[in-house]
């Protein structure tokens, strides 16, 4: 089985610049997630998705982040304009259906942004 | 807030020693409890969860981690170490549509 694919792995911009992450979840996984992990730090949900829809964006700082699922399968995460404190790994995790007790994520091998 | 706590953030263990990683979660709402590990260079993955029953639960790895209601806590264990336990381990909790991840603990296991 497949896992959750990032890309890309690494990227390198400088402040106020924008950039785009890409995810594809497991095949058949509903529900996607996008966390932010800061250096030291553990991750932080920014956003989930069941199917096209957001659940969760509680945490996602809507003035410079966006995040869409137009067909319920890939995701993309947008910074614009980015700030040096998003310097961090941006990780995906998707699982099968976000209600039920055995929801496991999985996780992919996440993108890391340094902001310059 | 509702959070997880890692007390440990750095261990330092030789093979075959015991190992048990503190994890303290916040009073309120369902528990729903995980531990996730990262190996060098790997992604994220699940050691065990807890969401009711038994709670003794056995994980992969020989890992496992027990909840006490009374102390709010859900220490992960592992009665004897390996080489290759050397890893970043993380506690989380989810709590409505959140999740909530402690600052992980660095765990190096020395041959």
């Amino acid at each position: 089985e497949a896992g959750v694919a990032q890309s890309p792995r690494y990227k390198i911009i400088e402040k106020r610049q924008s950039v785009a992450f890409w995810c594809n979840p497991i095949s058949g996984h509903a529900t996607l997630y996008w966390y932010q992990q800061i250096l030291g730090q553990g991750p932080k949900l920014l956003i989930q998705f069941q199917n096209n829809g957001v659940v969760d964006d509680s945490q996602l700082p809507k003035d410079r982040f966006s995040a869409e699922r137009l067909k319920g399968v890939d995701s993309t995460l947008k910074i614009q304009p980015a700030k040096l404190e998003d310097s961090a790994v941006y990780l995906c995790a998707s699982s099968l259906e976000l209600q039920t007790s055995y929801n496991e994520q999985f996780f992919g091998p996440g993108t890391r942004l340094t902001v310059l | 807030a509702q959070s997880v706590s890692q007390h440990n953030h750095h261990v330092i263990l030789s093979e075959a020693a015991s190992l048990e990683l503190g994890c303290n979660y916040s009073y309120g709402g369902t528990v729903n409890l995980f531990w996730y590990v990262q190996y060098p260079g790997q992604h994220l993955q699940l050691l065990l969860k807890y969401f009711s029953g038994d709670p003794l639960v056995k994980g992969i790895k020989g890992f496992e981690a027990e909840f006490i209601k009374s102390k709010f806590s859900f220490n992960l264990r592992k009665p004897s170490v390996q080489w290759s336990d050397t890893a970043e381990y993380f506690c989380a909790r989810r709590l409505g549509n959140q999740f909530y991840f402690g600052t992980g603990t660095s765990l190096t296991v020395i041959p």
